[in-house]
């Protein structure tokens, strides 16, 4: 069965902490995504990768990076977190051709 | 600005009827289309896809209807059960492409 596993279901981090954000795919799908989810917004793309060691800016990425080092896995990292960077963070993965994207079970931020 | 859009926040539909969720695009070169369902605390899951060279796809209970000229589309949901209520997003890509995803519509079945 398919699976997407984010490291955390829940987090409280303090102002200016960094903090990072795991994520492990077991389908070997080249493509992985970072989204984060906020009431009334939908689900914006922060950040995606389509191979090891490559990145691509998704539509708010100011805040945020992300690291590939193997293909199952897609970090993303809050550089130095603020409050409005609370939010539910989704990640997903899909295979290289046209097909639909399987999420993690979320991770819900809280920055205080 | 977004590309794509569900301007009903939410629908409330009595248990055995029909449920019928929209979305519009801007975005002519999306070619491929899906809804998802997400329920509180949970990632969202793939629920069903058309691409741009149907106007129609039915799983189970679940049909997707695509209008390109409209740039429109809509999930019917027949019939509706308690279990369906969530919050559904349709997303539409362009092959190969990022996912753009809508706001989100609550469906609550009453039973």
């Amino acid at each position: 069965d398919v699976k997407v596993t984010q490291s955390s279901r829940y987090l409280v981090k303090r102002t200016g902490e960094k903090v990072f954000l795991e994520c492990v795919q077991d389908m070997d799908h080249e493509n992985m995504f970072w989204y984060r989810q906020d009431p009334g917004l939908g689900l914006r793309l922060i950040y995606f990768s389509y191979d090891v060691k490559m990145k691509e800016k998704g539509d708010i990425p100011e805040g945020y990076s992300v690291s590939r080092e193997k293909k199952e896995r897609f970090s993303l990292i809050l550089e130095s977190a603020s409050t409005n960077q609370t939010s539910m963070y989704l990640c997903a993965s899909r295979a290289t051709v046209v097909t639909e994207a399987f999420f993690g079970q979320g991770t819900r931020l809280t920055v205080v | 600005d977004q590309q794509v859009k569900q301007n009903s926040p939410s629908l409330s539909v009595q248990e055995g009827r029909i449920s019928i969720l929209n979305c519009d695009y801007t975005n002519s070169m999306f070619d491929y289309f899906l809804w998802y369902k997400k329920y509180p605390a949970e990632g969202p899951t793939f629920l069903i896809s058309i691409s741009s060279i149907k106007d129609k796809n039915e799983d189970g209970r679940f049909t997707v209807f695509l209008n390109k000229s409209a740039k429109h589309l809509s999930l019917h949901i027949v019939p509706s059960q308690p279990g369906d209520s969530a919050v559904y997003f349709c997303a539409a890509s362009e092959t190969g492409n990022q996912f753009y995803f809508g706001t989100g519509t609550s469906l609550t079945v009453i039973p």
